[in-house]
């Protein structure tokens, strides 16, 4: 299942609301997930199952979609947020993650 | 709360084997309920899944890696290891451990380890 993402990046000011996009070749049903990765650092499970936020996740993260194409929508970006995302469907073998989306300092 | 480790030589020669273990302290590897995997990425570059195992031994892997891949699990030491033969430069790259839900499963990867970069030059 091949995954896609769009933008591959963005330049955005604190406060704005980020959308990104990602799409699968196939139904996935709800199996995906959204991780967040800062440089040198280990990517962070945001979301799972297309949109519950994982424990201790701030709840200005938000997920949405099925089937084939899902959104994660950051409303007022803070600046602990420039980061990149990276969306990962776990439907079926072999995993396969998107290309990512990098947000950065306008 | 689990955490997991990787370890493992940080330098392997081209045409030898990378051989990385996870260690598992929170939780056991034999408690079911979740798979085991390993996670890589290029420098500079995205996320690649390598495969994962149950505590069984029943290993899912990368189709691109399956015929150099060996993925074990010791539950007497509570860790899990990655061996990967005949290495190039094109395995270069920070491996990552992680607890991996089963397939379909409403959850995702989490935790991860700290991750361990693996240059692979003579």
């Amino acid at each position: 299942i091949q995954m896609t993402q769009s933008p591959s990046s963005l330049s955005v000011s604190v406060g704005d609301r980020v959308t990104i996009s990602c799409r699968a070749s196939q139904d996935i049903r709800s199996n995906l997930g959204w991780y967040q990765q800062k440089p040198g650092k280990t990517p962070k499970l945001l979301i799972y199952a297309a949109s519950t936020l994982q424990s201790g996740v701030p709840s200005r993260f938000s997920g949405s979609g099925s089937g084939t194409d899902f959104t994660l929508t950051i409303n007022s970006l803070q600046p602990e947020d420039f980061a990149t995302y990276f969306c990962l469907q776990n439907y079926n073998y072999p995993l396969t993650f998107g290309p990512g989306t990098k947000v950065d300092i306008k | 709360q689990i955490q997991l480790q990787e370890s493992g030589p940080g330098l392997v020669k081209p045409s030898q084997t990378l051989s990385l273990s996870c260690t598992v302290s929170g939780g056991s590897v034999d408690s079911g309920g979740q798979r085991w995997s390993w996670i890589r990425q290029h420098p500079g570059k995205g996320l690649e899944w390598i495969g994962n195992i149950y505590y069984s031994g029943i290993t899912y892997s990368n189709p691109s890696l399956r015929r150099r891949l060996r993925l074990s699990v010791d539950a007497s030491k509570n860790l899990f290891s990655l061996m990967l033969n005949s290495v190039t430069a094109a395995d270069t790259a920070v491996y990552y451990c992680a607890r991996e839900p089963h397939l379909g499963a409403a959850a995702g990867i989490d935790p991860w380890g700290q991750g361990i970069l693996v240059t692979v030059s003579s």
